[in-house]
Protein backbone atom coordinates (compact mmCIF):
# COMPACT_ATOMS: atom_id res chain seq x y z
CA UNK A 1 0.00 0.00 0.00
CA UNK A 2 0.74 3.78 -0.82
CA UNK A 3 2.10 5.47 2.45
CA UNK A 4 3.34 8.50 3.56
CA UNK A 5 5.03 8.72 6.75
CA UNK A 6 5.70 12.11 9.04
CA UNK A 7 7.84 10.56 12.17
CA UNK A 8 7.79 14.24 14.40
CA UNK A 9 4.61 14.67 15.69
CA UNK A 10 5.42 17.81 17.18
CA UNK A 11 8.45 20.52 16.27
CA UNK A 12 9.66 23.55 17.28
CA UNK A 13 11.51 26.79 15.89
CA UNK A 14 12.23 30.42 17.13
CA UNK A 15 11.34 33.09 15.25
CA UNK A 16 14.03 34.04 12.03
CA UNK A 17 15.55 30.12 12.88
CA UNK A 18 15.12 27.85 10.45
CA UNK A 19 13.53 24.33 10.69
CA UNK A 20 13.08 21.10 8.45
CA UNK A 21 10.40 18.98 8.45
CA UNK A 22 10.76 15.07 7.54
CA UNK A 23 8.62 13.39 5.43
CA UNK A 24 9.42 9.60 3.86
CA UNK A 25 6.52 7.93 1.42
CA UNK A 26 6.63 4.66 -0.82
CA UNK A 27 5.77 4.54 -4.12
CA UNK A 28 6.19 2.26 -6.76
CA UNK A 29 5.61 4.54 -9.46
CA UNK A 30 8.30 6.04 -10.95
CA UNK A 31 6.70 9.60 -11.37
CA UNK A 32 4.32 11.22 -9.03
CA UNK A 33 4.10 14.34 -7.05
CA UNK A 34 4.67 15.18 -3.48
CA UNK A 35 2.69 17.80 -1.53
CA UNK A 36 3.01 19.78 1.50
CA UNK A 37 0.26 21.67 3.01
CA UNK A 38 -0.17 24.03 6.40
CA UNK A 39 -3.32 23.59 8.14
CA UNK A 40 -3.13 26.96 10.83
CA UNK A 41 -5.56 26.96 13.67
CA UNK A 42 -8.48 27.90 11.40
CA UNK A 43 -7.94 24.57 9.85
CA UNK A 44 -8.08 25.90 6.16
CA UNK A 45 -5.69 23.49 4.00
CA UNK A 46 -3.32 25.73 2.35
CA UNK A 47 -0.96 24.41 -0.46
CA UNK A 48 2.62 25.25 0.97
CA UNK A 49 4.93 23.71 -2.08
CA UNK A 50 4.54 20.97 -4.66
CA UNK A 51 7.43 18.80 -6.41
CA UNK A 52 7.57 16.22 -9.47
CA UNK A 53 9.46 13.70 -8.90
CA UNK A 54 10.38 13.37 -12.48
CA UNK A 55 12.08 16.98 -11.98
CA UNK A 56 15.75 16.72 -10.31
CA UNK A 57 15.70 20.64 -9.26
CA UNK A 58 14.11 21.11 -5.14
CA UNK A 59 11.37 23.19 -5.78
CA UNK A 60 11.29 26.75 -3.35
CA UNK A 61 8.42 28.92 -2.93
CA UNK A 62 9.86 32.01 -0.82
CA UNK A 63 10.81 30.84 2.39
CA UNK A 64 10.11 27.45 2.02
CA UNK A 65 11.97 24.80 0.01
CA UNK A 66 12.47 21.09 -0.10
CA UNK A 67 14.72 18.34 0.16
CA UNK A 68 13.64 15.35 -2.67
CA UNK A 69 15.62 12.47 -2.07
CA UNK A 70 14.08 10.47 -4.90
CA UNK A 71 16.10 7.28 -3.99
CA UNK A 72 15.75 7.22 -0.74
CA UNK A 73 12.17 8.59 -1.08
CA UNK A 74 12.77 11.47 1.63
CA UNK A 75 10.77 14.86 1.01
CA UNK A 76 11.47 17.17 3.73
CA UNK A 77 10.06 20.69 4.15
CA UNK A 78 12.56 23.40 5.09
CA UNK A 79 11.36 26.90 7.04
CA UNK A 80 13.69 29.34 6.62
CA UNK A 81 13.51 32.85 8.86
CA UNK A 82 10.38 30.83 10.68
CA UNK A 83 7.74 33.96 11.50
CA UNK A 84 5.16 33.40 13.99
CA UNK A 85 2.30 32.87 11.13
CA UNK A 86 4.23 29.95 9.91
CA UNK A 87 2.97 27.91 13.09
CA UNK A 88 0.49 25.33 11.83
CA UNK A 89 -0.03 21.57 11.28
CA UNK A 90 2.01 20.50 8.33
CA UNK A 91 0.93 17.59 6.29
CA UNK A 92 2.90 15.64 3.33
CA UNK A 93 1.27 14.21 1.17
CA UNK A 94 1.87 12.00 -2.15
CA UNK A 95 -0.07 11.64 -5.70
CA UNK A 96 1.38 8.02 -6.14
CA UNK A 97 -1.10 6.85 -9.16
CA UNK A 98 -2.14 8.24 -12.00
CA UNK A 99 -5.16 6.68 -12.58
CA UNK A 100 -6.67 8.54 -9.59
CA UNK A 101 -6.53 12.01 -8.09
CA UNK A 102 -6.27 10.50 -4.66
CA UNK A 103 -3.51 12.50 -2.54
CA UNK A 104 -2.38 9.88 0.63
CA UNK A 105 -1.48 12.38 3.80
CA UNK A 106 0.69 11.60 6.07
CA UNK A 107 -0.09 12.00 9.92
CA UNK A 108 1.33 15.53 10.09
CA UNK A 109 3.55 17.85 12.35
CA UNK A 110 2.73 19.83 14.65
CA UNK A 111 4.95 22.90 14.56
CA UNK A 112 5.46 25.87 17.00
CA UNK A 113 7.25 29.07 16.64
CA UNK A 114 8.60 30.58 19.44
CA UNK A 115 9.41 34.55 19.92
CA UNK B 1 -5.06 28.08 -6.38
CA UNK B 2 -8.62 27.46 -6.55
CA UNK B 3 -10.53 29.50 -4.21
CA UNK B 4 -13.05 27.07 -3.04
CA UNK B 5 -15.96 28.12 -0.73
CA UNK B 6 -18.03 25.46 1.78
CA UNK B 7 -21.43 26.33 3.31
CA UNK B 8 -22.14 26.05 5.91
CA UNK B 9 -19.12 26.99 8.09
CA UNK B 10 -20.43 25.22 10.90
CA UNK B 11 -23.77 23.32 11.58
CA UNK B 12 -25.51 21.97 14.74
CA UNK B 13 -28.16 19.79 14.58
CA UNK B 14 -30.66 17.12 16.11
CA UNK B 15 -29.76 13.60 16.45
CA UNK B 16 -32.00 11.69 13.51
CA UNK B 17 -32.12 14.70 10.96
CA UNK B 18 -30.04 15.19 7.93
CA UNK B 19 -27.85 17.74 6.63
CA UNK B 20 -26.76 19.19 3.68
CA UNK B 21 -22.94 20.42 2.98
CA UNK B 22 -22.13 22.24 -0.20
CA UNK B 23 -18.70 22.65 -1.68
CA UNK B 24 -17.94 25.52 -4.75
CA UNK B 25 -15.66 26.37 -6.90
CA UNK B 26 -15.49 29.45 -7.33
CA UNK B 27 -12.63 30.23 -10.20
CA UNK B 28 -11.80 26.84 -10.89
CA UNK B 29 -13.21 24.04 -13.30
CA UNK B 30 -13.32 21.50 -10.91
CA UNK B 31 -13.75 17.84 -12.81
CA UNK B 32 -12.84 16.56 -9.75
CA UNK B 33 -13.79 16.98 -5.86
CA UNK B 34 -13.57 15.13 -2.73
CA UNK B 35 -14.72 14.81 0.90
CA UNK B 36 -12.72 14.31 3.36
CA UNK B 37 -13.53 14.17 7.37
CA UNK B 38 -11.18 14.99 9.82
CA UNK B 39 -11.41 14.38 13.74
CA UNK B 40 -8.99 16.11 16.60
CA UNK B 41 -5.44 16.49 15.52
CA UNK B 42 -5.72 13.76 12.80
CA UNK B 43 -4.91 13.71 9.50
CA UNK B 44 -7.34 14.01 6.58
CA UNK B 45 -9.42 11.23 5.82
CA UNK B 46 -11.17 10.63 2.39
CA UNK B 47 -14.43 9.80 2.37
CA UNK B 48 -15.09 9.95 -1.43
CA UNK B 49 -14.02 11.39 -5.10
CA UNK B 50 -17.05 12.58 -7.23
CA UNK B 51 -16.49 13.52 -10.60
CA UNK B 52 -18.87 15.90 -12.62
CA UNK B 53 -22.14 13.60 -13.62
CA UNK B 54 -20.84 10.64 -12.41
CA UNK B 55 -21.26 8.39 -9.27
CA UNK B 56 -19.31 8.92 -6.23
CA UNK B 57 -16.66 6.92 -5.48
CA UNK B 58 -16.63 6.26 -1.65
CA UNK B 59 -13.55 4.64 0.47
CA UNK B 60 -13.76 1.37 2.16
CA UNK B 61 -15.54 1.71 5.14
CA UNK B 62 -18.04 4.70 4.19
CA UNK B 63 -21.13 4.28 4.06
CA UNK B 64 -22.85 5.36 1.12
CA UNK B 65 -26.42 5.61 1.89
CA UNK B 66 -25.22 8.08 5.36
CA UNK B 67 -23.11 10.05 3.24
CA UNK B 68 -24.52 10.98 -0.15
CA UNK B 69 -22.74 12.98 -3.05
CA UNK B 70 -23.49 14.55 -5.80
CA UNK B 71 -21.52 16.32 -8.26
CA UNK B 72 -23.80 18.18 -10.58
CA UNK B 73 -22.06 20.68 -11.87
CA UNK B 74 -18.30 21.53 -12.58
CA UNK B 75 -18.28 24.25 -9.47
CA UNK B 76 -20.84 22.17 -7.39
CA UNK B 77 -20.87 19.44 -4.74
CA UNK B 78 -23.11 18.32 -2.03
CA UNK B 79 -22.01 16.11 0.79
CA UNK B 80 -25.81 14.98 2.31
CA UNK B 81 -25.37 13.48 5.99
CA UNK B 82 -28.44 11.31 6.84
CA UNK B 83 -30.53 10.87 9.84
CA UNK B 84 -26.73 12.04 12.16
CA UNK B 85 -26.06 10.63 14.66
CA UNK B 86 -23.60 12.15 17.33
CA UNK B 87 -20.86 9.93 15.76
CA UNK B 88 -21.02 11.57 12.48
CA UNK B 89 -19.92 14.98 14.38
CA UNK B 90 -16.96 16.01 12.67
CA UNK B 91 -14.92 18.24 10.13
CA UNK B 92 -15.99 17.66 6.99
CA UNK B 93 -13.86 18.97 3.92
CA UNK B 94 -14.20 18.89 0.42
CA UNK B 95 -11.00 19.96 -2.31
CA UNK B 96 -11.37 20.76 -6.11
CA UNK B 97 -9.14 19.45 -8.38
CA UNK B 98 -9.10 19.37 -12.79
CA UNK B 99 -7.93 17.31 -14.99
CA UNK B 100 -3.94 17.62 -15.61
CA UNK B 101 -3.61 19.38 -12.77
CA UNK B 102 -3.09 16.84 -9.78
CA UNK B 103 -2.80 19.63 -6.93
CA UNK B 104 -5.99 19.97 -4.53
CA UNK B 105 -7.34 22.81 -3.60
CA UNK B 106 -9.32 22.76 -0.21
CA UNK B 107 -12.18 24.74 1.21
CA UNK B 108 -11.97 26.06 4.32
CA UNK B 109 -14.20 23.04 6.24
CA UNK B 110 -17.67 22.40 7.94
CA UNK B 111 -18.00 21.60 11.55
CA UNK B 112 -20.49 19.28 12.09
CA UNK B 113 -21.81 18.93 15.78
CA UNK B 114 -24.85 16.34 15.94
CA UNK B 115 -26.43 16.55 19.66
Amino acid sequence: AQTVTQSQPEMSVQEAETVTLSCTYDTSESDYYLFWYKQPPSRQMILVIRQEAYKQQNATENRFSVNFQKAAKSFSLKISDSQLGDAAMYFCASHPDYNTDKLIFGTGTRLQVFP
Amino acid sequence: GAVVSQHPSWVICKSGTSVKIECRSLDFQATTMFWYRQFPKQSLMLMATSNEGSKATYEQGVEKDKFLINHASLTLSTLTVTSAHPEDSSFYICSVSTSGVLTQYFGPGTRLLVL
